[in-house]
């Protein structure tokens, strides 16, 4: 069966400090691969998606920034945090033959606090 | 950008009743998707729609999908102190990156 890892599960950090969030799929090969982020009290905003390694398509202009190194890791970086950065972070996949319109699966999730 | 977005935004029950929450839309759709998260925790989807289905079952969930009025609905019966969640739909363009796009769901609490 298939699994999805993402961590850390939270994390402090001050403003202008970098991020690195890892997420990882077990069990598939060639995910479509997807970062949200989920502000207090409101929906999933998606930041990027993957088909492939090597592929990043950006839908928010922003400070963050994302890279596939291996066809199941998906990684969300910034090299200088802002407080508007604060957020739940969420990986989630799809399977590859079901196009990018498919059923998601999510990560865990981590908390992000910018201070 | 949100596509859908859920009504209502807070929901309150007692056990065994049923619940409904509607979602509405913009464009058009391949396919809606009903999530779940409970609180802190990554979703977790719950069922799929597509835009030429008009009615979809899975255990004690009902979803309807009205694509003239741009609209579905999930319905919970019978509910259980354990369906405590947020309820998101998500909306799955039929053009552009077709990737879903979610609402800001709605909040269940089940009273036992």
């Amino acid at each position: 069966s298939q699994t999805i890892h993402q961590w850390p599960a939270t994390l402090v950090q001050p403003v202008g400090s970098p991020l690195s969030l890892e997420c990882t799929v077990e069990g598939t090969s060639n995910p479509n691969l997807y970062w949200y982020r989920q502000a207090a009290g409101r929906g999933l905003q998606l930041l990027f998606y993957s088909v492939g390694i090597g592929q990043i398509s950006s839908e928010v202009p922003q400070n963050l920034s994302a890279s596939r190194p291996q066809d199941r890791q998906f990684i969300l970086s910034s090299k200088k945090l802002l407080l508007s950065d604060s957020g739940f972070y969420l990986c989630a996949w799809s399977p590859r033959n079901r196009g990018l319109g498919g059923e998601l699966f999510f990560g865990e999730g981590s908390r992000l606090t910018v201070l | 950008s949100q596509q859908g977005e859920e009504d209502p935004q807070a929901l309150s029950i007692q056990e065994g009743e049923n619940a409904t929450m509607n979602c509405s839309y913009k464009t058009s759709i391949n396919n809606l998707q009903w999530y779940r998260q409970n609180s802190g925790r990554g979703l977790v989807h719950l069922i799929l729609i597509r835009s030429n289905e008009r009615e979809k079952h899975s255990g004690r969930l009902r979803v309807t999908l009205d694509t003239s009025k741009k609209s579905s609905s999930l319905l919970i019966t019978a509910s259980r102190a354990a369906d405590t969640a947020s309820y998101f739909c998500a909306t799955a363009p039929s053009g552009g990156s077709y990737i879903p796009t979610f609402g800001r769901g709605t909040s269940l609490i089940v009273h036992p």
